[in-house]
């Protein structure tokens, strides 16, 4: 079993729609979770960082964290055609050694069409 | 503000040829390096990472080796590349202070073996 799962989709959803993207892992030891977007042929790029449970909110997005289910999700309000893209989850434990390793899911496809 | 720069955008080598990639990063000192490597279809596999000048560390066996000659610069090689090394290797850095930093990406390099 792999430590995060993430379902690659593909997901294609009308502009405007809100999307739900979402993450699921087996280390309770994780307490940082991430969400970086991706798009064709370009590095990843951080959207949120967030710390244990809760819920975090910019802009046109919301990290949610449930620890006691292991589950983490990414709402996207008002998708726009920019916003297609792949969207990793990554996670981290707390603590131990300084270089922060993540554990990452394997992306989710994301189309939005106009 | 901080930028890291990566290069080649693509590359195209035979088998069995050496491999030289670099990354480096601009407007922060001592950082946290990586490198990863990411597979059609699949997440981000960590590789290498360093935590000062001279010090790296491995996470997989593998046919690469990875120097960081400078504070700044992070260097991904190979002495004869395998039809398996094919893949997008992405460069990323991190604050060294705390360990709970997120983790930022370069643009990457597409290498294809022939």
């Amino acid at each position: 079993q792999k430590e995060v799962e993430q379902d690659p989709g593909p997901l294609s959803v009308p502009e405007g729609a809100i999307v739900s993207l979402n993450c699921t892992y087996s280390n309770s030891a994780f307490q940082y979770f991430m969400w970086y977007r991706q798009y064709s042929r370009k590095g990843p790029e951080l959207l949120m960082y967030t710390y244990s449970s809760g819920n975090k909110e910019d802009g046109r997005f919301t990290a949610q964290v449930d620890k006691s289910s292991k589950y983490i999700s990414l709402f996207i309000r008002d998708s726009q055609p920019s916003d297609s893209a792949t969207y990793l989850c990554a996670m981290r434990r707390a603590g131990g050694t300084s270089y922060g390793k993540l554990t990452f899911g394997q992306g989710t496809i994301l189309t939005v069409h106009p | 503000s901080q930028t890291i720069h990566q290069w080649p955008a693509t590359l195209v080598q035979p088998v069995g040829s050496p491999l030289s990639l670099e990354c480096t990063v601009e407007g922060t000192s001592n950082p946290n390096l990586y490198w990863y490597r990411q597979a059609a279809g699949r997440g981000l596999q960590l590789l290498f990472y360093s935590v000062g000048i001279g010090q790296i560390s491995s996470e997989v066996p593998q046919n690469l080796s990875a120097s960081r000659p400078q504070d700044r610069q992070f260097i991904l090689s190979s002495k004869k590349l395998l039809l398996s090394d094919s893949g997008f290797y992405l460069c990323a850095w991190s604050v060294l202070a705390g360990p709970n930093q997120p983790q930022h990406f370069g643009d990457g390099t597409r290498l294809s073996i022939l």
